[in-house]
């Protein structure tokens, strides 16, 4: 049962325009969300994240909107870059009670493609 | 220092060796994770550390022995491993959610196994 999902494998975005990649989830307990970017044979680079408790983070040119009634959240990249271009990761954490770590739920990934 | 180590970049071994893993970390966190990835795959979660301590083991077989022998590194000894167990192992650090942060994993680059 895939808890996190990306259904887009993959997204072609020319220099300078937006991309926006999403991400769904099931479980209603996860209250904490993240976006990792990955260059093949490298670790995930963490982009930004976003608590439940909010609906929109903003870093930068990367912008984390999510809607709690769809379970639903996206990643805004304005402008895109051809360095943008990596497999981007969303990740869900529930807070497991009274502890201090959370395990974290990735999506199957979606490879984002920025040409110049 | 913001950063995750892990060594070896590269390992190659037999199905009767014994080999080990290590990651370190500098940024005070109290939480640190070892993750399995295989291609075109999301990490999957396979030990959480959190202060010292071992607090998720995901069913991972037993050639798989984590060991945390300081807040600071993360051991992963290997022994009578299979083919099938190559994959890049990740590992990251969290501060844990006491230290009032949102508890972000910062991953290293990973160690790219393979089991002949």
């Amino acid at each position: 049962d895939q808890q996190v999902k990306q259904n887009s494998p993959s997204l072609s975005v020319q220099e300078g325009r937006i991309s926006i990649l999403n991400c769904d989830y099931t479980n209603s307990m996860f209250d904490y969300f993240l976006w990792y970017k990955k260059y093949p044979a490298e670790g995930p680079t963490f982009l930004i994240s976003i608590s439940s408790i909010k609906d929109k983070n903003e870093d930068g040119r990367f912008t984390v909107f999510l809607n709690k009634s769809a379970k639903h959240l996206s990643l805004h990249i304005v402008p895109s870059q051809p360095g943008d271009s990596a497999v981007y990761f969303c990740a869900a954490s529930a807070r497991a009670g009274g502890t201090s770590y959370g395990k974290l739920t990735f999506g199957q990934g979606t490879i984002l493609t920025v040409h110049p | 220092d913001t950063e995750v180590t892990q060594t070896p970049k590269h390992l190659v071994m037999g199905m009767t060796n014994k080999k080990s893993l290590k990651c370190e970390q500098h940024m005070g966190h109290r939480a640190m994770y070892w993750y399995k990835q295989k291609a075109k795959k999301p990490p999957e979660l396979m030990f959480v550390y959190s202060y010292e301590k071992l607090s998720i083991n995901e069913s991972v077989p037993s050639r798989f022995s984590p060991e945390c022998p300081n807040s600071s590194l993360l051991n992963l000894h290997l022994h009578a491993l299979q083919p099938e167990d190559s994959a890049l192992y990740l590992c990251a650090s969290s501060p844990g959610w006491t230290s009032g942060s949102l508890n972000e994993q910062f991953f290293g680059p990973g160690t790219r196994l393979t089991v002949l």
